[in-house]
């Protein structure tokens, strides 16, 4: 079975400091792992991807996430925030031996002040 | 590449009538997935179609939902009767590794 754990509901950070969303996952499979992002009232884009190549993962935006087997987590990170970075932020794991079975994390708000 | 369409973007019914959602993916996508989003929540995966075969419909609740997707292309996504519960966002993606998400319908049950 797999599942994946946003482990904060919300994240509020001052523009142009560091963000970092956290991510644990649980998966009996080698997972591909992703980071969507979500702006009010749009739809849901993809910002990177892990598919077992190389565990940093560098997405758009300036973001990138890192993926750590040991601690089964995929934290996204961008190093200065962007008021336009204001947005839900959802963690997915998918398992491509499960005809790529896939799980949604509860999401991340992601709030960035002036 | 065109993207994920789905249609109607918006719908308001009352409880107890019927809906109909429809999604044409990727060309070329034989995965395709409908979610559903009450606000404020994740993505919910519903059903689940690999070509036009069910591959995961364990969360859909069969008593009033239903889809199909005949010919693995098309989809539909069907509400008979709506609860106002159902009120969501209904998601449409489809996928060959990675998944590409339409715009959404977003459906109001009064």
């Amino acid at each position: 079975a797999q599942s994946v754990t946003q482990l904060d509901s919300h994240v509020s950070v001052s523009e142009g400091t560091p963000v970092l969303l956290r991510c644990n996952y649980s998966s009996s499979y080698s997972p591909s792992l992703f980071w969507y992002v979500q702006h009010p009232n749009k739809g849901l884009q993809l910002l990177l991807k892990y598919t077992s190549a190389a565990t940093l993962v560098k997405g758009i935006n300036g973001f990138e996430a890192e993926f750590k087997k040991s601690e089964t987590s995929f934290h996204l990170t961008k190093p200065s925030a962007h008021m336009s970075d204001a947005a839900e932020y959802f963690c997915v794991v998918s398992v491509p031996a499960q005809g790529f079975k896939t799980i949604f994390g509860a999401g991340t708000r992601l709030f960035v002040k002036a | 590449e065109a993207g994920v369409a789905q249609s109607p973007r918006y719908k308001i019914i009352e409880k107890r009538q019927s809906v109909a959602f429809w999604c044409n993916p990727i060309s070329g996508h034989a995965t395709l997935y409908w979610y559903q989003q009450i606000l404020g929540q994740g993505p919910k995966l519903l059903i689940q179609f690999q070509n036009n075969g069910v591959v995961d419909d364990s969360q859909l609740p069969k008593d009033r939902f239903s889809a199909e997707r005949l010919k693995g292309v098309d989809s539909t996504l069907k509400i008979q009767p709506a609860k106002l519960e159902d009120s969501a966002v209904y998601l449409c993606a489809s996928s060959r590794g990675e998944q590409y998400f339409g715009p959404g319908t977003r459906l109001t049950v009064t």
